[in-house]
């Protein structure tokens, strides 16, 4: 079986500070890893994803994450936090020997402050 | 490219009706297609999978009597909640996979919200 956990369901920044989000996952085999991100009344939007190439992967606005076996973490980070980053963050995890699925995180709520 | 819609957005019924929701490839033909309920506040859980052409895979303890799934064309699956109740009120997602895209990517809906009275 796998899981995610997301450490914190709530984080507050500063605009300009850095964002800094926690992925543990657990898996039997190495698995893939996604950060998506959801906006109020929303789907998901994928931000980055690790399939086993290179272990700091960069994603879209901003965003970057590294792959770390050996802590079996997935930590999602931003240099600088911008209003527009307010959002719903979900690590998932999937096991591409398992069917493909997604198994997600509990999430984490970003509030940016001005 | 690689669009996925959801019909409709919102849907208010009546305890003990039933409610169909449409999640579309509008770009794309997908041969995968996913379900997901997530509660407020909480996280998505997977309810379903299904492949066109084929009856749907259902996770453990979500039950297929009430929650029919239909993946009938590459472009098309609906969930049907079937009598609905209150404890039925959730955000429900759907996703894709492309047939001719990698495996590990989905393409997300935008979610349909309803509200069981």
């Amino acid at each position: 079986a796998q899981s995610v956990t997301q450490l914190g369901s709530h984080v507050s920044v500063s605009e300009g500070a850095l964002v800094l989000l926690r992925c543990n996952y657990s898996s039997s085999v190495p698995p893939y890893l996604f950060w998506y991100v959801q906006y109020p009344n929303q789907g998901l939007q994928l931000l980055l994803k690790y399939t086993s190439a290179a272990t700091l992967v960069k994603g879209i606005n901003g965003f970057e994450a590294e792959f770390k076996k050996s802590e079996t973490s997935f930590h999602l980070t931003k240099p600088s936090a911008h209003m527009s980053d307010a959002a719903e963050y979900f690590c998932a995890v999937m096991r591409i020997s398992a069917g493909n699925k997604l198994t997600f995180g509990g999430g984490t709520r970003v509030l940016v402050k001005p | 490219g690689a669009v996925v819609s959801q019909h409709p957005s919102w849907v208010i019924c009546k305890s003990g009706t039933s409610v169909k929701i449409e999640c579309r490839s509008l770009d794309f033909q997908a041969t995968t297609m996913f379900w997901y309920r997530q509660f407020p506040k909480q996280s998505l859980m997977l309810m379903a999978t299904s492949n066109e052409g084929s009856k749907a895979t259902y996770e453990q303890g979500v039950e297929k009597d009430k929650f029919l799934i239909n993946h009938a064309s590459l472009t098309l699956s609906t969930l049907t909640v079937t009598s609905a109740h209150p404890e039925d009120s959730s955000f429900y997602i759907c996703s894709a996979r492309a047939a001719s895209g990698r495996v590990d990517e989905q393409f997300f809906g935008p979610g349909t919200r309803l509200t069981v009275l």
